[in-house]
């Protein structure tokens, strides 16, 4: 059973560039959430997906921006990058129970670097 | 607005010892849930526990244990006989009832000598 995967596993970009960040839930996941996880942080919320929509979004800018999929496949957009963007960032999926407040598994997040 | 705080920043201790990772939540909801997840050197976050508010009952797996505290807002990770494998960050997190925002503390960097 596979779990939660993403890609790619590193980036590297320039500032001002846009980036793609991919996610493939878990088997049997419906609800997908992303996490930006700075050096020595721990991971803050950007956005959660349920049936195709964003259900709920945390503090972050406009330019990021999201995408779920019939499968439940999601993507993250971050639009003209900044220096500041640089982080790990983590894909989580939550089972078929409405997703709400239920544990959540992780990926093993993209490394994104902008320079 | 609901809150997680990790006072410990880094932990060492040695190998076989007990160790104690605190960890204090605010919120004003009176349903909610609090986790407990480990992230090794490798990055992927693992989780080790979901409590629910209505649950104060204390559970026990294995070398794990933790203490649910409504009357102190706390939520402690006990490991006995600790390993060196298991050095890594743990993360305290919560999620009030109706919030898909999970909430996550500074964590805590255990290390584990041998």
């Amino acid at each position: 059973d596979a779990g939660v995967t993403q890609s790619p596993t590193h980036l590297i970009k320039t500032r001002g560039q846009q980036v793609t960040l991919r996610c493939s839930p878990k088997s049997g996941h419906d609800t997908v959430s992303w996490y930006q996880q700075a050096l020595g942080q721990g991971p803050q919320f950007i956005f959660q997906y349920y049936e195709e929509e964003e259900r709920q979004r945390g503090n972050f800018p406009d330019r990021f921006s999201g995408h779920q999929f019939p499968n439940y496949s999601s993507e993250l957009n971050v639009n003209a990058l900044l220096l500041g963007d640089s982080a790990l960032y983590l894909c989580a999926s939550s089972p078929k129970t409405g997703g709400i407040s239920y544990e959540q598994y992780f990926g093993p997040g993209t490394r994104l670097t902008v320079t | 607005a609901q809150k997680v705080t990790q006072a410990q920043t880094e932990i060492s201790v040695v190998e076989k010892e007990d160790v104690t990772l605190d960890c204090v939540y605010e919120t004003r909801d009176t349903t909610y849930y609090l986790f407990w997840y480990k992230q090794p050197p490798s990055g992927e976050l693992v989780f080790l526990i979901r409590r629910n508010s209505f649950d104060e009952q204390n559970e026990i797996s294995g070398r794990y244990s933790w203490n649910f505290q409504k009357s102190t807002s706390s939520f402690n990770f006990t490991i006995t006989a600790s390993q060196v494998v298991g050095s890594a960050v743990y993360f305290c997190a919560l999620s009030e009832g109706n919030n898909n925002d999970m909430r996550f503390g500074a964590g805590t960097r255990l290390t584990v000598k041998p």
